[in-house]
C-alpha cells in the first residue's frame, strides 16, 4: 500500500534561516509526489509536484523539493524563511494502481520566529 | 475565475440534524473528493467520484452520503449517524493524464454540531 510519513509534526525556524520539512514515502515504483500548504481555516494550495521528470522540483514562493528514489524521500526546502511561510504543509503521494487517489501525510506545522 | 467553491464557510447545527455541504467546480474536472480534517490528523478521505452518477466510499464514509448528478457538483450530507461531525471539510477535484493526476482544493467548510 501507498503511505507517506512526515517526520516532524512541528518545525520552528527564525526568519531568514533555511527551512527543511521532511517527507518519506512508501511505494514499489516511482510515484507522483506533491507538497501542499494550508494557512489557518483555508483550503490546500499546491506548492510543487514531482511527476517523474526532473528530480529537483521548483515550486511557488521559493520552495523546492528533491526526489530521492534511493532514500524514498521528497523533502521540502527553502533557503530563507519568511513570516508568511508560517502554515501547515502536507506531503502527498498518488495511488499505486489508481492515479486518481491520493495519500496524505499527517502534516508539518511550520512556525517562523521574527 | 475557475475554481472550487464551498458554501457556507461556517455552518452550525444541532445534534441529530442532517446537514448538506455544497461543493461546486467550474474546472471541468471529472473527479471530485470530500475530505475531513481534524487537528493533528491530516486529511481523511470520505467519498470520491470519478464520473457523474458514480462514487466510492473512502476511509471514513460511515455517517456520510453523497450524490453526483452533475459534473460540476458533489454535495456531501452529514447525517445524524455520524458520531463526531464537528470538523473542517474540504472538497477537491482533480485533472490528469495517463501517468498522474493533480488535485485542486476548495476553501473548506467548518461544521460545528452542538
Amino acid at each position: 500500500a501507498q503511505s507517506v510519513t512526515q517526520l516532524d509534526s512541528h518545525v520552528s525556524v527564525s526568519e531568514g534561516t533555511p527551512v527543511l520539512l521532511r517527507c518519506n514515502y512508501s511505494s514499489s515504483y516511482s510515484p507522483s509526489l506533491f507538497w501542499y500548504v494550508q494557512h489557518p481555516n483555508k483550503g490546500l494550495q499546491l506548492l510543487l509536484k514531482y511527476t517523474s521528470a526532473a528530480t529537483l522540483v521548483k515550486g511557488i514562493n521559493g520552495f523546492e523539493a528533491e526526489f530521492k528514489k534511493s532514500e524514498t524521500s521528497f523533502h521540502l526546502t527553502k533557503p530563507s524563511a519568511h513570516m508568511s511561510d508560517a502554515a501547515e504543509y502536507f506531503c502527498v503521494v498518488s495511488g499505486l494502481y489508481n492515479f486518481n487517489k491520493f495519500y496524505f501525510g499527517s502534516g508539518t506545522k511550520l512556525n517562523v520566529k521574527p | 475565475d475557475g475554481g472550487i467553491t464551498q458554501s457556507p464557510k461556517y455552518l452550525f447545527r444541532k445534534e441529530g440534524q442532517n446537514v448538506t455541504l455544497s461543493c461546486e467546480q467550474n474546472l471541468n474536472h471529472d473527479a471530485m473528493y470530500w475530505y475531513r480534517q481534524d487537528p493533528g490528523q491530516g486529511l481523511r478521505l470520505i467519498y470520491y467520484s470519478q464520473i457523474v452518477n458514480d462514487f466510492q466510499k473512502g476511509d471514513i464514509a460511515e455517517g456520510y452520503s453523497v450524490s453526483r448528478e452533475k459534473k460540476e457538483s458533489f454535495p456531501l450530507t452529514v447525517t445524524s449517524a455520524q458520531k463526531n461531525p464537528t470538523a473542517f471539510y474540504l472538497c477537491a477535484s482533480s485533472i490528469g493524464s495517463d501517468t498522474y493526476y493533480e488535485q485542486y482544493f476548495g476553501p473548506g467548510t467548518r461544521l460545528t454540531v452542538t
